[in-house]
């Protein structure tokens, strides 16, 4: 699976857009961009992942490039409860793979 | 999605001794994955789990020091066997569910302390 790079933290206030960049120019043109969250002390969790298309759920949104190298999760109105390690992760949709975790980014929503 | 529980929670043993983890799921899932966390570190990958087969190991774990059943579609065990201090970590089992089967879901982890 191919790596990808991004910033170890980023701040945001509360009720503002977080933007949380991912670089990822290795990917493959089978490979999905994927996103995480792990809130202190919980599991992973799932938001979101996609191919080449924006994407949009009850979550957040994701924009990928037009060349797939990079690719930005935005949380709309960020709250409190979104303070978490945000992992962006490129992945196949073949078979079975697994996930590799990079160290992602802690997002710290503030008031 | 799929609802996963993990038992026990957490747990302090001793050097030396095994602590065998279960993992339930609440829906018949084909792939289970085990992976460990450490103090302060990302998730780390320890092994796929497929009903009716061994399991598959990534580098760096082998089946003598975590041995995993898979006996039915709904349920694994990690034991983490002979414990050092250094196999203090959260350990956590997912599978790979949704509409899909491209979203994976994590239990909430078990925490183990070795002393």
């Amino acid at each position: 699976d191919a790596k990808t790079t991004q910033p170890p933290s980023m701040d945001c206030a509360e009720g503002r857009a977080a933007n949380l960049p991912c670089n990822h120019s290795t990917i493959s043109g089978n490979e999905y961009v994927y996103w995480y969250r792990q809130i202190h002390s919980q599991g992973p969790q799932y938001i979101i992942h996609g191919l080449k298309n924006n994407e949009t759920n009850e979550m957040a949104s994701l924009i990928i490039t037009e060349d797939r190298k990079s690719s930005t999760l935005i949380l709309p109105h960020a709250t409190l409860r979104d303070t978490a390690v945000y992992y962006c992760i490129v992945r196949a949709n073949s078979g079975y793979s697994t996930l590799t975790f990079g160290k992602g980014t802690m997002l710290l929503v503030s008031p | 999605s799929a609802v996963i529980s993990q038992k026990p929670s957490r747990d302090i043993c001793q050097r030396g001794t095994s602590l065998t983890i279960q993992c339930q799921v609440d829906s018949q899932v084909t792939m289970m994955f085990w992976y460990r966390q450490q103090p302060g570190q990302s998730l780390t990958l320890i092994a796929t789990a497929n009903q009716g087969s061994e399991a598959t190991y990534e580098s760096g774990f082998v089946i003598d020091k975590f041995p995993i059943s898979r006996p039915n579609l709904t349920f694994s065990t990690l034991t983490v066997s002979n414990m050092s201090p250094e196999d203090s970590s959260i350990y956590l089992c997912s599978v790979d569910a949704g509409q899909f089967a491209y979203e994976q879901y994590f239990g909430p982890g078990t925490r183990l302390t070795v002393t």
